[in-house]
């Protein structure tokens, strides 16, 4: 069964640093990934996917994603976090013989200035 | 943006009442989901419609009902409101087939019985 794997619930940094948000999944076949981010109060927005193809992907706000098979792995990295990117961030995956998306427990961001 | 949309944003409302929380979407999506979200948790799949007159049970189980009576609009019921019912409700849509496709999320509905 698929399932997703968000180990850190809650990460703090400063304004200007680097931002790397681990999420691990399991699936038997190449996977499709997604990363949401979700503003307090608000519905989930979509940052970024991976089908195929190269496994660096650019998503809205700066953010990016590297997809690594031999890890089962899809972190999420921005290189200088803005005091607005502070929310929760979910990862989730589905694969091409279902509709439904799997997602992780997510990760709250807060950042300090 | 997402042209999806959810009503009420907060309800409040005594134990038994009968209470129905609203999605329409105008993006002609066919397939529609009910994800119930809490604090600190992932999001769980409770009800799916695949199109007009379809609806499934998603994989937690929940006392809701819904229905899919227009493409549009994805209603979920809870027939008697308690306080184990108590968390966030989001809607969301997709169009296409499989799960590469983008899911677009309401807003949702916090609902809180007291």
């Amino acid at each position: 069964a698929q399932s997703v794997t968000q180990p850190d619930i809650h990460i703090t940094v400063s304004e200007g640093a680097s931002l790397e948000l681990r999420c691990n999944y399991s699936y038997g076949a190449t996977p499709y990934l997604f990363w949401y981010v979700q503003s307090p109060g608000q519905g989930l927005q979509l940052l970024l996917k991976y089908f195929s193809g190269d496994t660096l992907v650019q998503g809205i706000k700066g953010f990016e994603a590297e997809f690594k098979r031999s890890q089962s792995s899809f972190n999420l990295r921005k290189p200088s976090v803005h005091w607005s990117d502070a929310a929760e961030y979910f990862c989730a995956v589905g694969s091409y013989n279902t509709d439904k998306l799997i997602f992780g427990t997510g990760t709250r961001l807060q950042v300090f200035p | 943006e997402a042209d999806i949309y959810q009503t009420p944003r907060y309800l409040v409302i005594g134990t038994g009442k009968k209470i129905t929380l609203e999605c329409s979407q105008t993006m002609g999506h066919d397939k529609m989901y009910w994800y119930q979200q809490d604090p600190g948790m992932e999001l769980h799949l409770i009800h799916y419609s695949y199109g007009v007159n379809s609806t499934e049970k998603g994989d937690l189980s929940s006392e809701s009902t819904v229905s899919r009576i227009r493409t549009e609009h994805f209603p979920l019921t809870l027939e008697s409101a308690r306080p184990s019912h108590t968390s966030q409700y989001l809607c969301a849509s997709t169009r296409g087939q499989g799960g590469n496709t983008e899911a677009f999320f309401g807003q949702g509905t916090r609902l809180t019985v007291v």
